[in-house]
């Protein structure tokens, strides 16, 4: 069975930080770029950062550039979330999704989220 | 930055059809995806490429995008698809994935 499973939330200090943790399994890891995803309370889902399969590209969300660090193991079949500076903003269930591809001709025309994990919380308040 | 703007609200009645709108500039030239979410539960995909559908979901759930406007199409609506939709697209000029602000779907 395709499995994510987040870990690593809990509850930090304004400007503290904290290291989010994604294992996952029953799929070929190093074969597929992945992506975290938040969502505030009472909110819409916010994409936060993606990583490729060898993680030779990387891209942030512009709230979270300069404070996030995302990486991968693929040894570990684990993806990483580091997050630095944090802010009562940044409170939301954090998920990491992994991420397909369409593309024609070589060319990728689409990217879009097919397996999610239950998510972990994260709660910035002193 | 690209936006993708949802009504946050439609209701309909069992057995009848659910449209839920997604607008953008241009749309129709990129491709759209949904994503189903029911309360304290991660989202599931349920459309992508504005018509797919992910093995497992049923055929009650279409897709169709053109011009400004995607549309998810949910027939045949049950209880059990009451659930806030997102529709989500890539951003080739940012390389970002962009989310809709999500529209809650009310069985009457």
């Amino acid at each position: 069975e395709v499995q994510l499973v987040e870990s690593g939330g809990g509850l930090v200090k304004p400007g503290g930080s904290l290291r989010l943790s994604c294992a996952a399994s029953g799929f070929t890891f190093s074969s597929y770029s992945m992506n975290w995803v938040r969502q505030a309370p009472g909110k819409g889902l916010e994409w936060v950062s993606s990583i490729s399969s060898s993680s030779s590209y990387i891209y942030y969300a512009d709230s979270v550039k300069g404070r996030f660090t995302i990486s991968r193991d693929n040894a570990k079949n684990s993806l990483y979330l580091q997050m630095n500076s944090l802010r009562a903003e940044d409170t939301a269930v954090y998920y990491c999704a992994r991420k397909c591809a369409r593309t024609i001709f070589g060319v990728v025309i689409s990217y879009y989220m097919d397996v999610w994990g239950k998510g972990t919380t994260v709660t910035v308040s002193s | 930055s690209y936006v993708l703007t949802q009504p946050p609200s439609v209701s309909v009645a069992p057995g009848q059809t659910a449209r839920i709108t997604c607008g953008g500039n241009n749309i129709g030239s990129k491709s759209v995806h949904w994503y189903q979410q029911k309360p304290g539960q991660a989202p599931v995909l349920v459309v992508y490429d504005d018509s797919d559908r992910p093995s497992g979901i049923p055929e009650r759930f279409s897709g169709s995008n053109s011009g400004n406007t995607a549309t998810l199409t949910i027939s045949r609506v049950e209880a059990g698809d009451e659930a806030d939709y997102y529709c989500q697209v890539w951003d080739s000029s940012s390389d970002h994935k962009v989310f809709g602000g999500g529209t809650k779907l009310t069985v009457l």
